[in-house]
């Protein structure tokens, strides 16, 4: 069956440092997301993108987030200075209704 | 105020229990997704639905348009089905999905 993998399970990082989570999402699906959750809390929206473009994204998504399609099959999210408060799970997730939720990043900024 | 709330946020039940959780959304949607949260983290989507009620083994989901709200209902509950359970939806006219905050759901021999 078709799954959404991540990599890395689990990033370590200093703060300031810049990290790129990658997904591969189902390969006939056109929309993918990325997702978080801060331990305790909420999973949170941060990003859709279809058609090789955002086509919407939360407050949380700002200048220091980015997201690109590098190829046909990869999916990144890339951090550029990373901050203590980054430090959750990332999820992403692929699809055009029902979504199929990758296992997450796990990512530690110290 | 918030655009979606569950109840209850917590539940323990006895196996072999029927559970529903709620969810209730103040906001136009184009469709509500039923997931489940493992205790290690993963995400599982159980249902999508617009309209009507759906059903999936033991689980069942129902969703009122009208009333802006869904359940999710659990048969014979099992110490398996122990996870958090979330419900969110996709608001109409975006392509942003808005979660609600989970209900933790323990299931006791």
């Amino acid at each position: 069956e078709p799954e959404v993998t991540q990599t890395p399970s689990h990033q370590v990082t200093q703060m300031g440092q810049e990290v790129i989570l990658r997904c591969v999402p189902i390969s006939n699906h056109l929309y993918f997301y990325w997702y978080r959750q801060i331990l305790g809390q909420k999973v949170e929206f941060l990003v859709s993108f279809y058609n090789n473009e955002i086509s919407e994204k939360s407050e949380i998504f700002d200048d220091q987030f980015s997201v690109e399609r590098p190829d046909g099959s990869n999916f990144t999210l890339k951090i550029r200075s990373t901050k203590l408060e980054d430090s959750a799970m990332y999820f992403c997730a692929s699809g055009g209704g029902e979504q199929f939720f990758g296992p997450g990043t796990r990512l530690t900024v110290l | 105020k918030n655009e979606v709330e569950q109840s209850p946020q917590n539940l323990t039940a006895q196996e072999g229990e029927f559970i529903t959780i709620n969810c209730s959304y103040s906001v136009g949607i184009s469709a509500l997704h039923w997931l489940q949260q493992h205790p290690g983290g993963g995400i599982v989507s159980l249902f999508m639905l617009s309209s009507g009620k759906k059903k999936h083994g033991r689980l069942i989901a129902t969703i009122n348009i009208q009333e802006k709200h869904s359940s999710l209902h659990i048969t014979a509950s099992h110490p398996r089905d122990s996870a958090v359970y979330i419900c969110a939806f996709l608001k109409t006219s975006y392509d942003k999905v808005i979660f609600g905050p989970g209900t933790s759901l323990s299931v006791i021999p």
